[in-house]
């Protein structure tokens, strides 16, 4: 069974600091790999999604890597800003198809950038 | 606005009594998940359909819920005799159904609290 772990829970900050959040899974025999973020009571909106061929994404201030050989995923905010602050959350989809393509999600990590 | 769209956003409800949540996904999106969330975790997933068509339940999906996507378009989440376990924050995403980027986009979530 897939286990996704987001280590910390939580994170502080200051502005204008790099932000480096880290996703690790168990079974490397994944689809892709999808980084989003939720504010606090409100939905999920997707940042980035890597699929299993690539070694990362980049948009704007942020760049996901992927090792799935090591089952790992690390998603960089360049120099923070007060409305980072947010929790982040990544998501694996299974390789095996009959599973559908339903996210397995880690726990997520709850950033504060202070100004 | 032609993102995922989900009604009620909060819905507080009695012990024992039936609720019934609805999800309208982006139009020509075939797939469409359901997943849960409780405070501090990340969502779970629940079921999925692709088009009219429920493909897969999880097993968090006791007898008491049911799910139904009727001619492939908007969606409906039942669940019956609501327990206190239930409270919850319940999450409507849809996909194209691509092979390859399969992005999953997210409603802002139905907010159940069961008294």
């Amino acid at each position: 069974k897939q286990e996704v772990t987001q280590i910390p829970a939580a994170l502080s900050v200051p502005e204008g600091e790099n932000l480096v959040l880290n996703c690790s899974f168990t079974d490397s025999a994944i689809y892709n790999l999808q980084w989003f973020r939720q504010d606090p009571g409100k939905g999920l909106t997707s940042l980035l999604l890597i699929q299993s061929s690539q070694r990362e994404q980049t948009s704007g201030r942020l760049n996901a890597s992927l090792d799935k050989s090591s089952g790992r995923s690390t998603l960089y905010i360049a120099a923070s800003q007060p409305g980072d602050s947010a929790t982040y959350l990544c998501a694996v989809i299974p390789m095996i198809k009959a599973a559908g393509n339903k996210l397995t999600f880690g726990g997520g990590t709850r950033v504060l950038v202070k100004p | 606005d032609t993102g995922v769209s989900q009604d009620p956003r909060h819905k507080i409800t009695k012990r024992g009594q039936n609720v019934t949540f609805r999800c309208d996904p982006i139009s020509e999106h075939n797939r469409l998940y359901w997943y849960r969330q409780t405070l501090g975790q990340g969502p779970e997933f629940l079921t999925y359909f692709q088009n009219e068509a429920q493909l897969e339940k999880s097993r968090l999906l006791s007898d008491r819920f049911s799910a139904e996507r009727p001619k492939g378009s908007f969606s409906t989440l039942e669940i019956q005799r609501t327990e206190q376990g239930d409270s919850a924050m319940y999450l409507c995403a849809s996909s194209l159904g691509s092979p390859y980027t399969d992005t999953q986009y997210f409603g802002p979530g139905t907010r159940l609290t069961v008294l």
